[in-house]
C-alpha cells in the first residue's frame, strides 16, 4: 500500500489570499498523482493527472507542480475564492498502469468572503 | 458528461443483514472502483474491476464482496453489515488508468 500523505489537514483563508497544499508520496515504484476537488454535497471531480516529474498544470487560478524525484506535488490557488471551498484530495498511483490509486487525507479549505 | 450514479443517497440498515449499493456508469467505462471515507482517513479502496466479471481486492476487502455482470454496474455487497462498516462509499470509474469519475456517494449508516 502506498503512503500518501497531506498537509495541512485544514486551511482558513481570506477571500483574495492566495495559498498551496503540500501531497507526499513514496518517490520509488510511482506511476501518476492525481488531484481532486470535492465539494459539500457533490462528487469528486477530478483537477490534474500527472506522471513526469517536473510537470505543471494549470486550470484556471488553480496549479499543481510534480517532484517524482523527491516524492511531492504542490497546488496552489491563486486569489482565492469562496467557491473555492472544499476538500483536496491527492492520490497516487504505484508501480504501473494497472496500480492501485492511493488517496490521501485531504485538505479542507474555507475561503471566507 | 460522465455520469456516474449510485443507487441511493442515505441507508440506514440493521446489524446483520446484507446490503446491496449499485453503481452505474453511462460511459463504457472499462475500470470501476469502490471506496470508503472515513474522517481522518481519506479514500480508501475497497475493490476495483477492469472488466467485466473481473475484480480485484483493494485495501480494505474485508466484510465486502462485489459483482460486475454488466460493464455498466458494480455492485458492492456487504454480506452481513456491521456497525463498523457506517461511512460514506464511493464508487468511480474511468475509460483507462487516468482520472476517475465519481458517483455522488452513499452515506450508510449500520444500526
Amino acid at each position: 500500500i502506498l503512503n500518501v500523505e497531506q498537509s495541512p489537514q485544514s486551511l482558513h483563508v481570506q477571500e483574495g489570499d492566495s495559498t498551496n497544499f503540500t501531497c507526499s508520496f513514496p518517490s520509488s515504484n510511482f506511476y501518476a498523482l492525481h488531484w481532486y476537488r470535492w465539494e459539500t454535497a457533490k462528487s469528486p471531480e477530478a483537477l490534474f493527472v500527472m506522471t513526469l516529474n517536473g510537470d505543471e498544470k494549470k486550470k484556471g487560478r488553480i496549479s499543481a507542480t510534480l517532484n517524482t524525484k523527491e516524492g511531492y506535488s504542490y497546488l496552489y490557488i491563486k486569489g482565492s475564492q469562496p467557491e473555492d471551498s472544499a476538500t483536496y484530495l491527492c492520490a497516487a498511483r504505484g508501480g504501473t498502469s494497472y496500480g492501485k490509486l492511493t488517496f490521501g487525507q485531504g485538505t479542507i479549505l474555507t475561503v471566507h468572503p | 458528461d460522465v455520469k456516474v450514479t449510485q443507487s441511493s443517497r442515505y441507508l440506514v440498515k440493521r446489524t446483520g443483514e446484507k446490503v446491496f449499493l449499485e453503481c452505474v456508469q453511462d460511459m463504457d467505462h472499462e475500470n470501476m472502483f469502490w471506496y470508503r471515507q472515513d474522517p481522518g482517513l481519506g479514500l480508501r479502496l475497497i475493490y476495483f474491476s477492469y472488466d467485466v466479471k473481473m475484480k480485484e481486492k483493494g485495501d480494505i476487502p474485508e466484510g465486502y464482496s462485489v459483482s460486475r455482470e454488466k460493464k455498466e454496474r458494480f455492485s458492492l455487497i456487504l454480506e452481513s453489515a456491521s456497525t463498523n462498516q457506517t461511512s460514506m462509499y464511493l464508487c468511480a470509474s474511468s475509460p483507462d488508468w487516468t482520472a476517475a469519475f465519481f458517483g455522488q456517494g452513499t452515506r450508510l449508516t449500520v444500526v
